[in-house]
């Protein structure tokens, strides 16, 4: 039971235009939610998270949105950089359960 | 900055063997966690300690795999036997509590011939 799917495996974008990350979920005791970034030979990193009482947080060039009645959220970036070529990883848990993660955007800005 | 740190970075064996992955989390960090990484798949919690004690391994394949975290420090996962399908990265990940941000090691690549 996949309760956190990124549907999307991959997504190539120019250098300077925006990246959107998609990912959906199922279970809606989810009350929070992150996104970590992941380089090759190296463990994910934190980047960015939102609780269900918003529906955007924002940090620099990374903006989440959250669409609760959707089930859904999304990652932006803008602009894109080729140093954002990684792996995203959406992860969501609720008060006292484990983190879920999806399966993972790989992402490739281009020069 | 203070990081998580694992050993080994990656580890290659024969399915019946046994191997053990160590892991120091963040100075002052209380909770611990152990990830196993498919290729393709997202990491999935193994166990999760709260200081020295084990508050979940509902994940855990109990009849091969172990986990401990004797001073509450670090701790050791440990496979045995070792399997094919045990092939993965395993990361370790460390919070100041459990409902805090995770912070991840560089994870250990275990490969089963």
């Amino acid at each position: 039971d996949q309760q956190v799917k990124q549907n999307s495996p991959s997504l190539s974008v120019q250098e300077g235009r925006i990246s959107i990350l998609n990912c959906d979920y199922t279970n809606s005791m989810f009350d929070y939610f992150l996104w970590y970034k992941k380089y090759p030979a190296e463990g994910p990193t934190f980047l960015i998270s939102i609780s269900s009482i918003k529906d955007k947080n924002e940090d620099g060039r990374f903006t989440v949105f959250l669409n609760k009645s959707a089930k859904h959220l999304s990652l932006h970036i803008v602009p894109s950089q080729p140093g954002d070529s990684a792996v995203y990883f959406c992860a969501a848990r609720w008060s006292g359960s484990r983190l879920t993660f999806g399966e993972g955007t790989q992402l490739t800005v281009n020069p | 900055e203070a990081e998580v740190a694992q050993s080994p970075r990656y580890k290659i064996t024969e399915k019946s063997q046994a191997v053990a992955f160590w892991c120091d989390p963040i100075s002052g960090h209380a909770t611990l966690y152990w990830y196993r990484q498919i290729l393709g798949q997202g990491p999935e919690l193994l166990v999760q300690f709260q200081d020295e004690s084990v508050v979940d391994d509902s994940q855990l394949p109990k009849d091969r795999f172990s986990a401990e975290r004797l001073k509450g420090v670090d701790s050791t996962l440990k496979i045995q036997p070792a399997e094919l399908g045990d092939s993965a990265m395993y990361l370790c990940a460390s919070s100041l509590g459990p409902q805090e941000t995770q912070y991840f090691g560089p994870g250990t690549r275990l490969l089963v011939l």
